[in-house]
């Protein structure tokens, strides 16, 4: 499968606890997002890289949350002191800016339930 | 700021009826607006964007710059097209999508 990956599927963790996600891109793609979406919402965007660059943080990114993509490839994003407002499912996005589109691909997401 | 806004949480129809999925923006530009699909236990993925201009599993969407719709339509609703659609905008410079909040359709056999 050459699509979006993102690990794990599911946690369950106790609030307080510090988690971290993570997200393979699209080999080829150079752009990676990361969005939350609750129940009823479409996808809120949390922040995205270009490369391994940080270029944009919503204001949704509280200073718990942590988000990296050390050299252009992979990515991961970690709640620290997690609160049960933190539940969510959180999905990572990749696309190819500059190729012509603007398509974005998601992974299947990983949702959070804190307890 | 560039927003989406669908206005129906549920559209309920019948296998064989006409559908229509409201999408609004405002957007300071030319926009280039899509809508995703997400069926049950799948992840999202694009259905359709309007710069193409075709029609994908029989759904089309015409950029309305006047009224600053894109809604979705299907003449003829089939039970495989319940879904979640979601209508979105790559907003501002950077290009980053964002989406509504998203219609869910039931198609009733």
């Amino acid at each position: 499968d050459t699509g979006v990956s993102q690990n794990p599927r599911h946690k369950i963790t106790k609030r307080g606890q510090n988690v971290t996600f993570r997200c393979d891109p699209i080999s080829e793609h150079n752009r990676l997002y990361w969005y939350r979406q609750t129940l009823g919402q479409g996808p809120e965007f949390l922040t995205y890289f270009q490369n391994e660059a940080q270029l944009e943080k919503s204001r949704l990114l509280s200073d718990r949350f942590s988000a990296e993509r050390p050299k252009g490839s992979f990515s991961t994003l970690e709640i620290q002191r997690t609160e049960q407002g933190d539940s969510a499912m959180y999905l990572c996005a990749s696309s190819l800016i500059g190729g012509g589109g603007t398509e974005a691909f998601f992974g299947q997401g990983t949702r959070l339930t804190v307890v | 700021a560039q927003r989406v806004t669908q206005p129906e949480k549920l559209l309920s129809v019948f296998k064989g009826a006409p559908v229509e999925l409201k999408c609004n923006y405002s957007y300071s530009g030319s926009p280039e607006l899509f809508w995703y699909v997400q069926y049950s236990r799948q992840r999202l993925q694009l259905l359709l964007r309007h710069i193409s201009r075709e029609s994908i599993k029989g759904f089309t969407a015409d950029l309305n710059k006047g009224e600053t719709s894109f809604h979705l339509k299907k003449p003829f609703a089939q039970e495989e097209d319940s879904a979640m659609y979601y209508c979105a905008l790559p907003s501002g410079g950077s290009y980053i999508p964002t989406f509504g909040r998203g219609t869910s359709l039931i198609v009733h056999p």
